[in-house]
């Protein structure tokens, strides 16, 4: 089964960029890299999924190497509102169809 | 665009009695899920739907948990009898993934969730 590994807090100001480092050692050719981020006493909310490469989108962008490993999600500028739980997920394909694992998060806290 | 429903929003219960919960998931969303959620962990994968036929429920404790998705539109969770360590908050969650694609899971839409109290 796939795994992920990333740190369990990170601390930022405002105006900074930020970057969330997530290692994924047994991906799967099939796997793709999935980013989720939660408030309290909300349901996660999807923010960015990637295969490979690079991907962006108007709140952040997902960088993947070439051998998929790890992926760091990056934050451009945070605000007082970017502090959350980000969670960084890999699919878990079994005979054709795809789950998705929660670990257990990195909490940012991001200060004036 | 409707999100996805889920009522109750909280519930508490004393142990050994029963509980449902239930979801109304976005239109036209072909995968629901149901996830447990407890105090400072990440979400945990209960059941997966697609439409009303079961693709995954290994981390479903079959004893006391059930689920179903009638008509592969809105769906139950029921827990009977509940024990202390089942307090979490339920959340259920939809996608148009379907089984085969190959984009990935794609976006899961997220429900509030429905917070359970045993007592």
């Amino acid at each position: 089964l796939a795994k992920t590994t990333q740190p369990i807090s990170m601390d930022s100001y405002e105006g900074q960029e930020v970057n969330i480092t997530c290692s994924h050692n047994n991906i799967a050719t099939n796997d793709y890299i999935t980013w989720y981020q939660q408030f309290p006493s909300q349901g996660p909310r999807f923010i960015i999924q990637g295969y490979k490469t690079k991907v962006t989108n108007e709140v952040a962008s997902l960088f993947i190497p070439a051998d998929r490993k790890s992926s760091t999600l990056s934050l451009p500028r945070v605000s007082l509102s970017d502090t959350a739980v980000y969670y960084c997920l890999v699919g878990e394909s079994n005979s054709g169809y795809s789950t998705l694992t929660f670990g257990k998060g990195t909490m940012l806290l991001v200060s004036p | 665009e409707a999100g996805v429903a889920q009522s109750p929003r909280y519930k508490i219960i004393e142990k050994r009695q029963s509980v449902a919960f239930w979801c109304n998931p976005i239109s036209g969303h072909a995968t629901l899920y149901w996830y447990q959620q407890i105090l400072g962990q990440g979400p945990k994968l209960l059941i997966q739907f697609q439409n009303n036929g079961v693709v995954d429920d290994s981390q479903l404790p079959k004893d006391r948990f059930s689920a179903e998705r009638l008509k592969g539109v809105d769906s139950t969770l029921k827990i009977q009898p509940a024990k202390l360590e089942d307090s979490a908050v339920y959340l259920c969650a939809s996608s148009l993934y379907q089984i085969g694609d190959r984009t990935g899971t794609g976006e899961l839409f997220f429900g509030e969730g429905s917070r359970l109290t045993v007592l």
